[in-house]
Parts: structure tokens; C-alpha cells; sequence
């Protein structure tokens, strides 16, 4: 069974720009969510999916991020215009949803994208 | 914030038990203490999880106090792979909620 798969791995931009994170949720998973690891501090959690809507997006640092699950399946994160603070590891995690499953919700985690803004 | 507190930093040898200590005082009934750890730079990785029963898996065990207020993250035999930091946190069963990492223990495996 393939696991969360994220892309790119690595992206490199100037500041001003626009770039957009994909990330592809183990196949079955209802739940996705986004966190991101800035230089130096923990890992913060940013939203969260239920197929195609958000849970919960108290993470989310600004309007600059925007998070979309179009038909439930993978997620892009697009952040725009991008700042020097968002450098940082941005990991996407996904779950099962433990009414239908009948398996815990444990989230398990992709590779992450390093970001970083120049 | 962490509902955790685990130690900045411990070393073990390669080959012999690595013992993780956390201290989650204010748990609830409700919440499960789930272990993680990062390799590197690489994702998080799922290691065990347990409500209030003992746990064991292929990677490791997980031995909760009676008075759940505290756990030890158990690797058997740990190697030179085991090298990460490891996250102790404690969120509520029965719903999706988001994890959250405090700064975890940074474990160095020794040769």
C-alpha cells in the first residue's frame, strides 16, 4: 500500500512568488491534514480535511495560505504571494475515519516539501 | 500547546534498551498518548499508541502508569536507525483531532 506521497520535495522561490504544494493521501483516507516545521520551532499543525471540507483551519497563518481537497482525493496547499517567514518543511498527514473503518484515526505522515523563500 | 513534557535530549547504546520517559499530568479520561518520531528531516513516523493498557509492536512498547500521568516509550534493542527525535502526545479518542508536537527528545544512539 503506497503511503503519503507529497510534491515536489523541494521547491526554491523568490519572495512575491506563488507556489503550490500537492499532497496525495494513502488511498481511503476521509481525513487529511497540512503542518509545517518552520526553522527552529516545532511542528504546527495548519488544517484539516474531511474529504472535501475543512475541519478545521485554525492553523492557517494567513490569507495568504489556501488549502483545497477537490473531490475529497489529493490536496494542494498554494501560498501567494509567498514571504521569507513561510521557509519551512510543509508535512500533509492523513487517517482514517474511525466510524467507518472501525480502526483507530492514527495519521500518518509524508515525506514533507522544503520550502524555502529567498 | 504540548500537553507533554519529555526530556531535551538522552543517549543510549547501540544494542541495549532506550527508555523515553513523559509526563502528561493532565490527561483525560478520553485521550490516547500516541508516539512519533523524525528521522532526520524526514516525516513524522507512527510508533505505538495506547490508552491505558501496555502496548507492544514490532518497534517498540509502550508502558503507561496506572494513574496515567506518565508513560515510558520502550525500543528494545535500539541501533544507529533509531537516531531521531521522539514526540510524546496525548489527543482525545473518538475524533480526528490535530496532533500537537511539543519540542520531543532528541535520542542519540551511540556505536
Amino acid at each position: 500500500e503506497a503511503g503519503v506521497t507529497q510534491f515536489p520535495s523541494h521547491s526554491v522561490i523568490e519572495k512575491g512568488q506563488t507556489v503550490t504544494l500537492r499532497c496525495d493521501p494513502i488511498s481511503g483516507h476521509d481525513n487529511l491534514y497540512w503542518y509545517r516545521r518552520v526553522m527552529g520551532k516545532e511542528i504546527k499543525f495548519l488544517l484539516h480535511f474531511v474529504k472535501e471540507s475543512k475541519q478545521d483551519e485554525s492553523g492557517m497563518p494567513n490569507n495568504r495560505f489556501l488549502a483545497e481537497r477537490t473531490g475529497g482525493t489529493y490536496s494542494t496547499l498554494k501560498v501567494q504571494p509567498a514571504e521569507l517567514e513561510d521557509s519551512g518543511v510543509y508535512f500533509c498527514a492523513s487517517s482514517q475515519d474511525p466510524r467507518t473503518s472501525r480502526s483507530t484515526d492514527t495519521q500518518y505522515f509524508g515525506p514533507g516539501t522544503r520550502l524555502t523563500v529567498l | 500547546d504540548a500537553k507533554t513534557t519529555q526530556p531535551p535530549s538522552m543517549d543510549c547504546a547501540e544494542g541495549r534498551a532506550a527508555n523515553l520517559p513523559c509526563n502528561h499530568s493532565t490527561i483525560s479520561g478520553n485521550e490516547y498518548v500516541y508516539w512519533y518520531r523524525q528521522i532526520h528531516s524526514q516525516g513524522p513516523q507512527y510508533i505505538i499508541h495506547g490508552l491505558k493498557n501496555n502496548e507492544t509492536n514490532e518497534m517498540a512498547s509502550l508502558i503507561i502508569t496506572e494513574d496515567r500521568k506518565s508513560s515510558t516509550l520502550i525500543l528494545p534493542h535500539a541501533t544507529l536507525r533509531d537516531t531521531a527525535v521522539y514526540y510524546c502526545i496525548v489527543r482525545p479518542m473518538d475524533s480526528s483531532y490535530k496532533l500537537i508536537f511539543g519540542s520531543g527528545t532528541r535520542l542519540l544512539v551511540r556505536p
